[in-house]
């Protein structure tokens, strides 16, 4: 089975600075799927932004990006201009491309935004 | 639009007893999935449903735990009898159709068990 890992249990980023929290990933396959789910407190999961494999450009959406590495295995996401809403576990998760589509994710992150 | 709503949102039960959870999709999601989330760990996928038959339920303990879609709409998962270790968050998610691999999930709130 595929493992993801998430090194950092726990960030902290000030108001309106860049965190990047990392993320490592083992497996065999060429093709598949790579996530950032963010949940808040109030544990409602929300999906941040996406990567798919075969695509070498790096991901963004709007102050969220990704710093894909195929080779590394490493899918670390930059939160740019940190505002307070930012605060909750990220984590991250991979999509096999075979048989069923299989979700692993990581073990989480807890970042903290400082005013 | 509805997002995906789950009940009940808190359960406490004596190891041994029998419990389950139900979740209705966002309207018109093919595809439905249940996770398990243990106290500092992230979600582990138990089952997958597309419409009313499963994708994939090579997580699932099936000696203790079942889930049932029958008619493709709403869900129902059940744990009998409940051991200690089974305490955690039970986080039900949909997608529109589940073809692609990108698709978006919409998570609903989760259900919180704890097994005394």
């Amino acid at each position: 089975a595929q493992t993801v890992t998430q090194s950092q249990p726990e960030m902290s980023v000030q108001e309106a600075e860049t965190v990047t929290l990392s993320c490592t990933y083992d497996t065999s396959e060429s093709d598949y799927y790579l996530f950032w789910y963010k949940q808040p407190p109030s544990r409602q999961m929300i999906l941040v932004i996406r990567q798919e494999a075969y695509k070498q450009q790096n991901a963004t959406e709007n102050r969220f990006s990704v710093n894909f590495q195929k080779a590394a295995k490493s899918f670390s996401l930059k939160i740019s201009d940190s505002q307070l809403g930012d605060a909750a576990m990220y984590f991250c998760a991979y999509r096999s491309t075979n048989t069923g589509n299989q979700f692993y994710f990581g073990t989480g992150t807890s970042l903290t935004v400082i005013p | 639009e509805a997002g995906v709503a789950q009940s009940p949102r808190y359960k406490i039960i004596e190891k041994r007893q029998s419990v389950a959870f139900w979740c209705n999709p966002i309207s018109g999601h093919a595809t439905l999935y249940w996770y398990q989330q243990i106290l500092g760990q992230g979600p582990k996928l138990l089952i997958q449903f597309q419409n009313n038959g499963v994708v994939d339920d090579s997580q699932l303990p099936k000696d203790r735990f079942s889930a049932e879609r029958l008619k493709g709409v709403d869900s129902t998962l059940k744990i009998q009898p409940a051991k200690l270790e089974d305490s955690a968050v039970y986080l039900c998610a949909s997608s529109l159709n589940g073809q692609r691999g990108d698709e978006t999930q919409y998570f609903g709130p989760g259900t919180r068990l704890l097994v005394l």
